[in-house]
């Protein structure tokens, strides 16, 4: 599995755009990006997921450039809530049998 | 929907018991379910690969005697940690996803809320 390697703490003031962003150097030809959230004390909470380019949700917008060594995960508008450990994942598409390995995350920090 | 649970969500036990945690898939089936142990300020890490019916796969330096994990059905897979030691107090954690072709994406794994177990 590529393995990734993300800011290990950022900070924020609420309202601003927050960009996390995952270098994943050695991704394969069938690995996908995904993005977790973690709150303290809870198990991980799925954000979005991407191959190439650009994948939008309700959440947050996730950018992939071409040749897909890096990504950034970006979050509009932050809020207190927000306040949480992000975890940028990469492997095959995260299925069935696919195993997840997760790296040291970013701890993002928002405050008024 | 793609609901997964835990129970309990945290257990205190004396050293050289056993607990169980339970984790079920509420609204959808699950062939394949992973068992995860975060320690605090720590990430996740992959302990076993439970599947249904099939025996469990477990990441190398887990003992696979000490976590026994059966997955009797669709919806549920427990972990048994066995003569716990307080080197066993941890948070853990469980995931599922999906059959191919129904309910939520099989595209996405779903944790549950996790379970916080403290060995006294």
């Amino acid at each position: 599995l590529a393995k990734t390697t993300q800011p290990i703490s950022m900070d924020s003031y609420e309202g601003q755009e927050v960009n996390i962003t995952c270098s994943h150097n050695n991704i394969a030809t069938n690995d996908y990006i995904t993005w977790y959230q973690q709150f303290p004390s809870q198990g991980p909470r799925f954000i979005i997921q991407g191959y190439k380019t650009k994948v939008t949700n309700e959440v947050a917008s996730l950018f992939i450039p071409a040749d897909r060594k890096s990504s950034t995960l970006s979050l509009p508008r932050v809020s207190l809530s927000d306040t949480a450990v992000y975890y940028c994942l990469v492997g095959p598409r995260t299925g069935t049998a696919s195993k997840l390995t997760f790296g040291t995350g970013t701890r993002l920090q928002v405050t008024l | 929907g793609a609901v997964v649970s835990q129970h309990p969500s945290w257990v205190i036990c004396k050293s050289g018991t056993s607990v169980k945690i339970e984790c079920r898939s509420l609204d959808f089936q699950a062939t394949t379910m992973f068992w995860y142990r975060q320690f605090p300020k720590q990430s996740l890490m992959l302990m076993a690969t439970s599947n249904e019916g099939s025996k469990a796969t477990y990441e190398q330096g887990v003992e696979k005697d000490k976590f026994l994990i059966n997955h009797a059905s669709l919806t549920l897979s427990t972990l048994t940690v066995t003569s716990a030691h307080p080197e066993d107090s941890s948070f853990y954690i469980c995931s599922a996803s999906g059959l191919a072709g129904e309910g939520p994406s099989t595209d996405t794994q779903y944790f549950g809320p996790g379970t916080r177990l403290t060995v006294l």
